[in-house]
């Protein structure tokens, strides 16, 4: 079983939906970093977060460390947001999701 | 502000040919630094990462090698390369107490 482990693998909207990703861990860890890859490759750094929720724009990321389980959220998606979204905790070694790749279509 | 970057972009070497993939951050001193790879749809894997010049550590075995001649330059490099070394390398940085990791642009390398 991965230590990082993200649902779904796959996700089509339709622009103007809300998406949630998830994302559960069982290793102990420091911060749970949610990063964005463009088709190109490059990857962003979307969140990092230790407890609670963060919110940036139309992004929202929440963690209960207590379930270990993550959740991102894009409200209002567009199709700018087509991408693959990794998380990865944090516990002085990155441990990496699959990733979830989102499309979304106009 | 700080910036990284990593070079070349894209890369297509013969099985048997050197490696040599660089990084460099600026506007920030001591860095942590990391060297990832994402094989054809797999994810990230961290190869290498170093909190100070010369202090490499390495996350698994391979012929892949990596050095730190100066604080913020991270050297990615190999005597022969094999077809298994064939990915997406991604340079990656991140404060010392912070732990929010910044990437590079990435090195697309095709090993025929």
């Amino acid at each position: 079983k991965n230590e990082v482990e993200q649902s779904p693998q796959n996700l089509t909207a339709q622009e103007g939906e809300f998406i949630t990703i998830n994302c559960s861990y069982s290793v102990g860890i420091s911060a749970l970093h949610w990063l964005q890859q463009h088709p190109g490759g490059g990857i962003v750094s979307l969140f990092m977060l230790s407890s609670g929720k963060k919110k940036h724009g139309r992004l929202i990321a929440t963690i209960n460390i207590q379930e270990k389980h993550s959740s991102l959220h894009i409200t209002a998606s567009h199709p700018r947001d087509s991408a693959v979204y990794i998380c990865a905790a944090d516990n002085n070694d990155m441990r990496f999701g699959a990733g979830t790749r989102l499309t979304v279509k106009p | 502000s700080q910036t990284i970057h990593q070079w070349p972009a894209t890369l297509v070497q013969p099985v048997g040919s050197p490696l040599s993939l660089e990084c460099t951050v600026e506007g920030t001193s001591n860095p942590n630094l990391y060297w990832y790879r994402q094989a054809a749809g797999r994810g990230l894997q961290l190869l290498f990462y170093s909190v100070g010049i010369g202090q490499i550590s390495s996350e698994v075995p391979q012929n892949l090698s990596a050095s730190r001649p100066q604080d913020r330059q991270f050297i990615l490099s190999s005597k022969k390369l094999l077809l298994s070394d064939s990915g997406f390398y991604l340079c990656a940085w991140s404060r010392q107490n912070t732990g929010e990791l910044f990437f590079g642009e990435g090195s697309r390398l095709t090993v025929l």
